[in-house]
């Protein structure tokens, strides 16, 4: 089955700084996904990433704050811009994979807190 | 807006019962039903989908669908420690490189 790795696994940033977190998956995929989990809450799609066209994000999220690239099919990656402590979260990507249907699996996340 | 429901719990469960995890959700059009089980500190681990009504039985697991009522159950029998985790509750459209919707979240503990 296809691994799905995250880039950091953690981090403390600085409130008004940016962090880019990285999305590696070992099979080509058409989209990726970035989702926040606030604590305590579910999970939250933020956007969808397609190769070659820019992301499409959820109402509440904008390109400025989260913009996302996806060079290629195994690749992506979200900026959290001018953070904040609301910004804490742990942010997750995610591909559909096929096993014996398409699923959903999720990379290990990013641990992020904004001080 | 889709939505998707649970109960948030805590749901105790004596360990060797059967321990059942409700969801509803709003879209009738919803085709695709996911669980996924989440321990603290780890993302989303998916351990059961379901697409057509009835039930679906994978080991110790199985997912009920009831689209007439726009219900979707987990039963876990023969409960153990280590399902202790929150099970998150997924609805998403057509076959494959849909969004999905979650729910909040049931905490589940097994209590030896």
């Amino acid at each position: 089955s296809a691994v799905i790795s995250q880039k950091p696994s953690r981090d403390i940033c600085q409130r008004g700084t940016s962090l880019t977190i990285q999305c590696q998956v070992d099979s080509q995929v058409t989209m990726m996904f970035w989702y926040r989990q606030q604590p305590g809450q579910s999970l939250t799609l933020i956007a969808t990433a397609n190769q070659g066209s820019e992301a499409t994000y959820e109402s509440g999220f904008v390109i400025d704050k989260f913009p996302i690239s996806r060079p290629n099919l195994t690749f992506s990656t979200l900026t959290v811009s001018n953070m904040s402590p609301e910004d804490s979260s742990i942010y997750l990507c995610s591909v559909y994979l096929w096993t014996s249907q398409e699923t959903q699996y999720f990379g290990p996340g990013t641990r992020l807190l904004v001080l | 807006q889709k939505e998707v429901e649970q109960n948030s719990g805590p749901l105790s469960v004596p360990e060797g019962a059967i321990a059942s995890l409700n969801c509803t959700y709003s879209d009738r059009g919803s085709q695709s039903f996911f669980w996924y089980r989440q321990y603290s500190g780890k993302s989303p681990e998916l351990i059961m989908f379901i697409y057509s009504n009835g039930d679906k039985e994978d080991g110790r697991f199985t997912a009920q669908l009831n689209k007439a009522s726009q219900y979707v159950s987990l039963l876990i029998r023969d409960s153990q420690p280590s399902d202790s985790a929150t099970y998150l509750c997924a609805v998403g459209g057509n076959f494959g490189n849909e969004k999905l919707t979650f729910g909040t979240g049931t905490r589940l503990t097994i209590i030896p």
